[in-house]
């Protein structure tokens, strides 16, 4: 089985950072995803790691630690857009669930003026 | 424009009727998914599909079932077995059949069962 937990609410204010940390427990681990999801809206990919280290993307950066079977997005210069739920996902690493992403219960980031 | 599409956006049906979710893509996308999300929830996985004429079970499938006889379309029929019906459905996408962590998704359909 699998289980992910991240923290469910995050609250910041434009132009600071904020750290949304992901640990899982998985059968076998392919690589950590993150998701956005705006209010009402569909969830739309970020960012992937499937090693160790940092990845950036613009303002997102998203880390892991194989090891501690651990990982975290970084939101960077908040801006209001970035409020959302924020995701982090597994792949099911069962050979007859190839495929399936499992997912965290989501982190509101909140922005405020 | 290349996209996932569900049809309607919102529907309410009656207690006890079977309803019938469209998702379509025109990404050549060989693995479709469904999801359900409940209020301040994440994501369920109900049924996948890696192939055409092939589908299997997600974790929260009872009260639901699939076809998938075509390439691009993924319908999801919510029979009047599921208990508690109503909530947001998310219809995904992904290009690789063994799997890939990344989907692209419909822009939802929220199914109200009155």
């Amino acid at each position: 089985g699998q289980s992910l937990e991240q923290p469910s609410e995050v609250t910041a204010v434009e132009g600071a950072i904020v750290q949304i940390n992901c640990t899982y427990q998985t059968s076998g681990f392919y690589g950590l995803s993150w998701y956005q999801q705006h209010d009402g809206g569909a969830p739309t990919f970020l960012s992937y790691n499937a090693l160790d280290g940092l990845e950036e993307t613009g303002r997102f950066s998203s880390f892991l630690s194989r090891s501690d079977s651990y990982g975290y997005l970084l939101l960077q210069e908040l801006q209001m857009k970035d409020s959302a739920s924020y995701f982090c996902a597994v792949r099911d690493g069962t050979t007859d669930s190839w495929g399936k992403l499992q997912f965290g219960a989501g982190t509101q980031v909140v922005v405020t003026p | 424009d290349g996209g996932i599409t569900q049809s309607p956006k919102y529907l309410f049906r009656k207690e006890g009727q079977n309803v019938t979710l469209s998702c379509e893509q025109n990404l050549n996308h060989d693995a479709m998914y469904w999801y359900r999300q409940d209020p301040g929830q994440g994501l369920r996985l109900i049924y996948y599909s890696q192939i055409v004429n092939d589908f299997q079970k997600g974790d929260i499938a009872e009260g639901y079932s699939v076809s998938r006889e075509k390439k691009e379309s993924f319908p999801l029929t919510v029979t009047s077995a599921q208990k508690n019906p109503t909530a947001f459905y998310l219809c995904a996408s992904s290009p690789e059949r063994t799997g890939t962590d990344t989907q692209y998704f419909g822009p939802g359909t929220r199914l109200t069962v009155l």
